[in-house]
Protein backbone atom coordinates (compact mmCIF):
# COMPACT_ATOMS: atom_id res chain seq x y z
CA UNK A 1 0.00 0.00 0.00
CA UNK A 2 1.72 3.00 -1.06
CA UNK A 3 1.38 5.85 1.61
CA UNK A 4 3.05 8.23 -0.51
CA UNK A 5 1.75 8.51 -4.62
CA UNK A 6 3.45 10.87 -7.11
CA UNK A 7 0.71 10.12 -9.72
CA UNK A 8 2.40 11.45 -12.65
CA UNK A 9 5.09 9.71 -13.81
CA UNK A 10 6.85 12.48 -16.38
CA UNK A 11 6.47 16.20 -16.88
CA UNK A 12 7.72 18.37 -19.50
CA UNK A 13 8.11 22.20 -19.31
CA UNK A 14 9.29 25.09 -20.95
CA UNK A 15 12.61 26.53 -20.00
CA UNK A 16 11.71 29.50 -18.32
CA UNK A 17 7.97 28.56 -16.93
CA UNK A 18 6.99 27.07 -13.97
CA UNK A 19 7.19 23.41 -12.82
CA UNK A 20 4.71 22.25 -10.55
CA UNK A 21 5.13 18.52 -9.46
CA UNK A 22 2.62 16.88 -6.97
CA UNK A 23 2.54 14.76 -4.31
CA UNK A 24 -0.22 12.72 -2.20
CA UNK A 25 0.18 11.02 1.00
CA UNK A 26 -2.46 9.08 2.97
CA UNK A 27 -0.59 8.53 6.53
CA UNK A 28 -1.60 11.44 8.86
CA UNK A 29 1.03 10.42 11.14
CA UNK A 30 3.51 11.99 9.08
CA UNK A 31 4.94 15.16 10.57
CA UNK A 32 8.18 15.83 7.58
CA UNK A 33 7.96 16.36 4.29
CA UNK A 34 11.54 16.22 1.84
CA UNK A 35 11.60 16.29 -1.81
CA UNK A 36 14.90 14.85 -3.64
CA UNK A 37 16.41 15.47 -6.92
CA UNK A 38 18.09 12.67 -8.73
CA UNK A 39 20.29 12.48 -12.04
CA UNK A 40 20.84 9.04 -13.54
CA UNK A 41 23.80 6.89 -12.14
CA UNK A 42 24.15 9.19 -8.91
CA UNK A 43 22.54 9.27 -5.50
CA UNK A 44 19.43 11.45 -4.73
CA UNK A 45 20.20 14.90 -3.76
CA UNK A 46 18.08 16.88 -0.92
CA UNK A 47 16.09 19.95 -2.61
CA UNK A 48 13.93 21.60 0.37
CA UNK A 49 11.75 20.00 2.71
CA UNK A 50 8.81 21.31 4.86
CA UNK A 51 7.80 20.68 8.85
CA UNK A 52 3.89 19.83 9.13
CA UNK A 53 3.26 23.12 11.19
CA UNK A 54 4.12 24.76 7.81
CA UNK A 55 2.29 25.24 4.83
CA UNK A 56 4.88 26.76 2.60
CA UNK A 57 8.60 26.54 2.34
CA UNK A 58 11.06 28.82 0.16
CA UNK A 59 14.70 28.41 -0.74
CA UNK A 60 15.62 30.39 -4.05
CA UNK A 61 13.79 28.96 -7.20
CA UNK A 62 11.90 25.94 -5.04
CA UNK A 63 8.84 26.64 -2.67
CA UNK A 64 7.16 23.69 -1.17
CA UNK A 65 3.67 24.18 -0.38
CA UNK A 66 1.59 21.97 2.37
CA UNK A 67 -1.63 21.39 2.47
CA UNK A 68 -2.54 19.03 5.77
CA UNK A 69 -6.20 18.98 5.24
CA UNK A 70 -5.77 17.34 1.65
CA UNK A 71 -2.71 15.30 2.52
CA UNK A 72 -1.31 17.37 -0.53
CA UNK A 73 2.10 18.70 -1.33
CA UNK A 74 3.69 20.27 -4.33
CA UNK A 75 6.92 21.63 -5.40
CA UNK A 76 7.24 24.54 -7.63
CA UNK A 77 10.49 25.38 -9.93
CA UNK A 78 10.55 29.14 -11.49
CA UNK A 79 11.46 29.62 -13.40
CA UNK A 80 12.38 26.42 -14.53
CA UNK A 81 15.88 25.51 -15.87
CA UNK A 82 17.78 22.72 -18.13
CA UNK A 83 19.81 21.31 -15.49
CA UNK A 84 16.76 20.72 -13.69
CA UNK A 85 15.73 18.09 -16.12
CA UNK A 86 15.93 14.73 -13.51
CA UNK A 87 13.42 12.78 -11.32
CA UNK A 88 12.01 14.00 -8.33
CA UNK A 89 11.33 12.00 -5.45
CA UNK A 90 8.56 13.28 -2.42
CA UNK A 91 9.76 11.69 1.03
CA UNK A 92 7.79 11.82 3.82
CA UNK A 93 8.62 11.22 7.44
CA UNK A 94 6.54 10.25 11.23
CA UNK A 95 9.30 12.33 12.62
CA UNK A 96 10.74 15.74 13.19
CA UNK A 97 13.42 15.09 11.07
CA UNK A 98 14.50 13.02 7.81
CA UNK A 99 14.31 9.66 9.69
CA UNK A 100 12.79 6.47 7.81
CA UNK A 101 11.62 8.00 4.77
CA UNK A 102 9.09 6.89 2.74
CA UNK A 103 9.02 7.65 -0.78
CA UNK A 104 6.73 8.43 -3.72
CA UNK A 105 7.45 6.65 -6.78
CA UNK A 106 9.32 9.62 -8.32
CA UNK A 107 7.82 12.05 -11.40
CA UNK A 108 10.78 12.64 -14.48
CA UNK A 109 10.65 16.36 -15.25
CA UNK A 110 12.06 17.13 -18.92
CA UNK A 111 12.61 21.03 -19.44
CA UNK A 112 12.34 22.02 -23.13
CA UNK A 113 14.58 24.97 -24.53
CA UNK B 1 29.28 16.27 -0.19
CA UNK B 2 28.25 14.37 2.80
CA UNK B 3 31.12 11.60 2.91
CA UNK B 4 29.10 8.46 2.38
CA UNK B 5 30.95 5.28 0.00
CA UNK B 6 29.18 2.65 -1.09
CA UNK B 7 30.88 -0.63 -2.44
CA UNK B 8 30.87 -2.04 -5.22
CA UNK B 9 29.10 0.50 -7.31
CA UNK B 10 28.32 -2.60 -9.73
CA UNK B 11 27.83 -6.30 -9.40
CA UNK B 12 26.79 -9.20 -11.32
CA UNK B 13 26.01 -12.14 -9.05
CA UNK B 14 24.75 -15.95 -9.63
CA UNK B 15 21.09 -16.90 -7.94
CA UNK B 16 21.70 -18.62 -4.56
CA UNK B 17 25.20 -16.91 -3.83
CA UNK B 18 25.19 -14.56 -0.87
CA UNK B 19 26.61 -10.93 -1.67
CA UNK B 20 27.64 -8.14 0.99
CA UNK B 21 27.14 -4.40 -0.01
CA UNK B 22 28.83 -2.12 2.39
CA UNK B 23 28.33 1.57 2.99
CA UNK B 24 30.92 3.78 4.88
CA UNK B 25 30.37 7.57 6.17
CA UNK B 26 32.77 9.51 7.25
CA UNK B 27 29.80 11.77 9.17
CA UNK B 28 29.55 10.61 12.49
CA UNK B 29 25.67 10.76 12.05
CA UNK B 30 23.83 8.46 14.04
CA UNK B 31 20.92 6.88 11.97
CA UNK B 32 22.05 4.61 8.63
CA UNK B 33 19.96 3.43 6.17
CA UNK B 34 19.58 0.87 3.08
CA UNK B 35 17.15 1.50 0.60
CA UNK B 36 16.05 -0.21 -2.91
CA UNK B 37 15.16 1.95 -5.80
CA UNK B 38 12.90 0.19 -8.34
CA UNK B 39 11.16 1.25 -11.35
CA UNK B 40 7.76 1.98 -10.57
CA UNK B 41 8.43 2.03 -6.42
CA UNK B 42 10.34 5.01 -5.83
CA UNK B 43 12.92 3.70 -3.09
CA UNK B 44 11.62 1.45 -0.56
CA UNK B 45 13.02 1.14 3.27
CA UNK B 46 15.17 -2.21 3.34
CA UNK B 47 16.91 -1.92 6.84
CA UNK B 48 18.11 0.68 9.44
CA UNK B 49 20.12 0.98 12.18
CA UNK B 50 20.11 4.03 14.95
CA UNK B 51 23.54 3.08 16.40
CA UNK B 52 26.17 0.59 16.69
CA UNK B 53 24.48 -2.74 16.71
CA UNK B 54 20.93 -1.44 16.75
CA UNK B 55 18.67 -1.86 13.75
CA UNK B 56 15.56 -2.79 12.88
CA UNK B 57 13.19 -4.00 10.17
CA UNK B 58 12.08 -1.43 7.09
CA UNK B 59 9.19 -2.15 4.25
CA UNK B 60 10.88 -4.62 2.37
CA UNK B 61 13.43 -6.60 4.50
CA UNK B 62 12.58 -9.93 3.80
CA UNK B 63 15.96 -11.83 2.37
CA UNK B 64 17.95 -9.15 3.66
CA UNK B 65 19.95 -8.72 6.94
CA UNK B 66 22.39 -6.04 8.22
CA UNK B 67 25.31 -5.20 10.37
CA UNK B 68 26.35 -2.29 12.43
CA UNK B 69 29.77 -3.17 14.23
CA UNK B 70 31.01 0.64 14.19
CA UNK B 71 29.35 4.34 13.61
CA UNK B 72 30.41 4.28 10.33
CA UNK B 73 30.16 1.07 9.08
CA UNK B 74 26.71 -0.76 7.87
CA UNK B 75 27.14 -3.39 5.53
CA UNK B 76 23.69 -5.32 3.99
CA UNK B 77 24.25 -8.86 3.33
CA UNK B 78 21.65 -11.04 0.78
CA UNK B 79 22.08 -14.45 2.41
CA UNK B 80 21.12 -16.12 -1.37
CA UNK B 81 20.45 -13.94 -3.85
CA UNK B 82 17.30 -13.99 -6.37
CA UNK B 83 16.70 -12.67 -9.53
CA UNK B 84 13.85 -10.56 -7.09
CA UNK B 85 17.07 -8.79 -5.48
CA UNK B 86 17.87 -7.12 -9.10
CA UNK B 87 17.72 -3.27 -8.04
CA UNK B 88 19.89 -0.43 -7.11
CA UNK B 89 20.48 0.03 -3.43
CA UNK B 90 21.42 3.16 -1.91
CA UNK B 91 22.87 3.59 1.62
CA UNK B 92 21.65 7.34 3.55
CA UNK B 93 22.66 8.30 6.48
CA UNK B 94 20.39 11.03 9.23
CA UNK B 95 20.68 13.27 12.25
CA UNK B 96 17.84 13.36 14.83
CA UNK B 97 18.52 17.15 14.74
CA UNK B 98 19.77 20.03 13.51
CA UNK B 99 20.27 18.45 9.79
CA UNK B 100 17.09 18.67 7.86
CA UNK B 101 17.97 16.02 5.31
CA UNK B 102 19.31 12.92 4.73
CA UNK B 103 22.29 11.90 2.51
CA UNK B 104 22.38 9.23 0.16
CA UNK B 105 25.66 7.61 -1.33
CA UNK B 106 26.35 7.15 -4.97
CA UNK B 107 24.05 3.46 -5.05
CA UNK B 108 24.93 0.04 -6.19
CA UNK B 109 23.47 -1.34 -8.96
CA UNK B 110 23.07 -5.64 -8.36
CA UNK B 111 22.43 -7.74 -10.63
CA UNK B 112 21.31 -10.86 -9.53
CA UNK B 113 21.62 -13.74 -12.68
Amino acid sequence: DQQVKQNSPSLSVQEGRISILNCDYTNSMFDYFLWYKKYPAEGPTFLISISSIKDKNEDGRFTVFLNKSAKHLSLHIVPSQPGDSAVYFCAASEYQGAQKLVFGQGTRLTINP
Amino acid sequence: DAGITQSPRHKVTETGTPVTLRCHQTENHRYMYWYRQDPGHGLRLIHYSYGVKDTDKGEVSDGYSVSRSKTEDFLLTLESATSSQTSVYFCAISESTGVPEAFFGQGTRLTVV
